[in-house]
C-alpha cells in the first residue's frame, strides 16, 4: 500500500534557527497535505500540494512538492517557541483517506 | 468550516469493559468518516473506514471484533473498544470523508484511552 516515509524523527533547535522535514514516497503522488500536531493536540491542517514543483509559502513557513511529486518538505525560517509540536505529511490513500508519514517531532529551546 | 467533535475527550476504564467513542459531524453529514489510532510519540495509523448504513471497511490488521464501528446516521460514527485491555490505550481521532476547497479534511479533537 501507499506509504511515506518522513525524516528526521526529532529536531532540536536553538530558537532562531531553520527546521526542515522531508517527506518521501517511492511511488507518484496525488497531492500531499502537511499537518503540525501539538502535544495533546489533534492534528491540524497546513496545507496541501497538487502541483509538481509547487512551492507555497505561509509566513515564515515554506512548502515544496517536487517535480516527481514522489517528495515533499517543510521548511521553517526562524524557528519560534510556538512551532513546537510535530508535523507529519500525509499522501491520499484513496477517496479522503490520509497515510500518514511518521512525522517529525520539532523541539525549540528560547 | 465543517466541525466534527468526538466525544469523550477522556476516558478511563478497567481491562475487560467496553467504551464507545462518538465522532459527529457538527454542521455537515458525512456518509464516510475515518477513524485513526495514535500512540504515544507515533503517527497516526488508519483503522477504519466507517461507510453510513453499511459496514465499515477495517485496515490490514485491524480486529473488526475488538473495534466495533457504527455508522448509522450522515451525522455520528461510533467507535466502540470491546473488552478493553492496556494495549489498547491510545488515542482515537476521527476524521470526517468530507474535504474543504483546499483539501483539508476535518479531523476531531480526538479521544484519549487509558486502560487501567
Amino acid at each position: 500500500g501507499q506509504q511515506v516515509m518522513q525524516i528526521p524523527q526529532y529536531q532540536h533547535v536553538q530558537e532562531g534557527e531553520d527546521f526542515t522535514t522531508y517527506c518521501n514516497s517511492s511511488t507518484t503522488l496525488s497531492n500531499i497535505q502537511w499537518y503540525k500536531q501539538r502535544p495533546g493536540g489533534h492534528p491540524v491542517f497546513l496545507i496541501q500540494l497538487v502541483k509538481s514543483g509547487e512551492v507555497k509559502k505561509q509566513k515564515r513557513l515554506t512548502f515544496q512538492f517536487g517535480e516527481a511529486k514522489k517528495n515533499s518538505s517543510l521548511h521553517i525560517t526562524a524557528t519560534q517557541t510556538t512551532d513546537v509540536g510535530t508535523y507529519f505529511c500525509a499522501a491520499s490513500g484513496g477517496y479522503n483517506k490520509l497515510i500518514f508519514g511518521a512525522g517529525t517531532r520539532l523541539a525549540v529551546h528560547p | 468550516g465543517a466541525v466534527v467533535s468526538q466525544h469523550p475527550s477522556w476516558v478511563i476504564c478497567k481491562s475487560g469493559t467496553s467504551v464507545k467513542i462518538e465522532c459527529r459531524s457538527l454542521d455537515f453529514q458525512a456518509t464516510t468518516m475515518f477513524w485513526y489510532r495514535q500512540f504515544p510519540k507515533q503517527s497516526l495509523m488508519l483503522m477504519a473506514t466507517s461507510n453510513e448504513g453499511s459496514k465499515a471497511t477495517y485496515e490490514q490488521g485491524v480486529e473488526k471484533d475488538k473495534f466495533l464501528i457504527n455508522h448509522a446516521s450522515l451525522t455520528l460514527s461510533t467507535l466502540t473498544v470491546t473488552s478493553a485491555h492496556p494495549e489498547d490505550s491510545s488515542f482515537y481521532i476521527c476524521s470526517a470523508g468530507l474535504l474543504a476547497s483546499d483539501g483539508e479534511l476535518f479531523f476531531g479533537e480526538g479521544s484519549r484511552l487509558t486502560v487501567l
